[in-house]
């Protein structure tokens, strides 16, 4: 596609389920970066990858989350056992190389 | 204290005025600088990338680093409404991957 693509745009989920959020990045692009903003924070690194190197996964703030990259295109963010304190939206970025200069609009997670 | 810090506003300006916004950092190790706007329910999107000190511009927008005082600035000359956004300030090291971002200022550019 022309752009980043996320599924969804909104989740809502109660405390204790597993989510799954989705970046289509746009194709060819090598690096891949997921984000999390939360009101009156600025973006919150998680996870990058690059190619097929091993991703940084340095940004992720618990083993609740996890994320994958299949093929070097499509990735998986999910969280398990989600807490209220994880609503924020998510935002994928790709570009060929480090610069996450391409955003998707995000999934908006809300826990309750 | 914050990597990056940035004032989070509202600013409100009338159509046609300079804007000025600013970032303040505390790590020397930063060499690349960004500007994104991002509107409501979207992805930011990269309005500048510079590498080290100096001016870029482009069209109306020209960022500033100044590296001695650790200070970056977004400058928009003739400000239209469709400049009302968030503005998010990010820098990076030379090596490693993460992207260090503002908490962004909120613009409202009246007609």
């Amino acid at each position: 596609g022309a752009g980043v693509s996320q599924s969804p745009s909104n989740k809502v989920t109660e405390k204790g389920k597993d989510v799954e959020l989705r970046c289509d990045p746009i194709s060819g692009h090598t690096a891949l970066y997921w984000y999390r903003q939360s009101l009156g924070q600025g973006l919150e690194f998680l996870i990058y990858f690059q190619g097929n190197s091993a991703p940084d996964k340095s940004g992720l703030p618990s083993d609740r989350f996890s994320a994958e990259r299949t093929g070097g295109s499509v990735s998986t963010l999910t969280i398990q056992r989600t807490q209220q304190e994880d609503s924020a939206v998510y935002l994928c970025a790709s570009s060929l190389l480090q610069g996450g200069d391409t955003f998707g609009s995000g999934t908006r997670l809300t826990v309750v | 204290q914050k990597e990056v810090e940035q004032d989070p506003g509202p600013l409100s300006v009338p159509e046609g005025a300079i804007v000025s916004l600013n970032c303040t950092y505390s790590n020397s190790a930063f060499q690349y600088f960004m500007w994104y706007r991002q509107y409501s329910r979207k992805g930011p999107e990269l309005l500048m990338y510079t590498y080290s000190s100096g001016n870029k511009e482009d069209g109306r927008f020209t960022a500033q680093v100044d590296k001695s005082s650790k200070y970056i600035s977004l400058f928009i000359r003739d400000s239209q409404p469709s400049d009302s956004a968030t503005y998010l300030c990010a820098m990076k090291w030379v090596i490693g991957n993460q992207f260090y971002f503002g908490t962004g200022t909120s613009l409202t550019v009246i007609p």
